[in-house]
């Protein structure tokens, strides 16, 4: 099946600095979406990209179909940023299949 | 307020006992989903409904059965059959598949 890899897995900023989250995935997908998971849990959907660059405040999202990447990017981040970010495939099969994600601690 | 709602929030299990975790959305989608989560782990797919009356399974349905006999509701039942199942367990839903996942609180899942 089709694998989902997230990198770095784990990342420590400094509150203002700036990072690059990357998804690879290893086929042909319908959509690509990116979430944010909270120390409690909460699941926060922060983008659906299946292809193309969006922006929503400090966050951007790219995704190249073709080459079969996606970059999550978060600019002067805070300490409310961190958290897990996942990025998740959807199938042809209608299967969502989730990355092991990125681990995210900003410092304040 | 429109939204997922998952019940109960915590739930413990004895051995050999079936439980049913409780999901409900008013957003009027028609795509629901399950999830679980190990500890320090990404989500892995149990079952998801594209539509009432409709449901498919997904890469760990095994000791898990679902019913969508209502359009809001999409219960998942842990039977004893499922030798594992302490987990944080996630309901999500989306207008149509292949649109946004929204999800609920989650259900924390314990053996006693």
């Amino acid at each position: 099946g089709i694998q989902v890899e997230q990198s770095p897995p784990d990342l420590i900023l400094q509150e203002g600095a700036n990072s690059t989250l990357r998804c690879n995935f290893s086929d042909s997908v319908n959509n690509l979406q990116w979430f944010h998971q909270n120390p409690w849990g909460q699941l926060i959907n922060l983008f659906y990209i299946p292809s193309g660059t969006k922006q929503n405040g400090r966050l951007s999202a790219t995704t190249v179909a073709t080459e079969r990447y996606s970059l999550l990017y978060i600019s002067s981040s805070q300490t409310t940023d961190s958290g897990v970010y996942f990025c998740a495939v959807e199938t042809g099969g209608f299967k969502t299949i989730f990355g092991a994600g990125t681990r995210l601690f900003v410092k304040a | 307020d429109g939204g997922i709602t998952q019940s109960p929030k915590y739930l413990f299990r004895k051995e050999g006992q079936n439980v049913t975790l409780s999901c409900e959305q008013n957003l009027n989608h028609d795509a629901m989903y399950w999830y679980r989560q190990d500890p320090g782990q990404g989500l892995r797919l149990i079952y998801y409904s594209q539509i009432v009356n409709d449901f498919q399974k997904g890469d760990i349905a095994e000791g898990y059965s679902v019913s969508r006999e209502k359009k809001e509701s999409f219960p998942l039942t842990v039977t004893s059959a499922q030798k594992n199942p302490t987990a944080f367990y996630l309901c999500a839903s989306s207008i149509q598949v292949n649109q946004p996942q929204h999800f609920g609180d989650g259900t924390r899942l314990s053996i006693l």
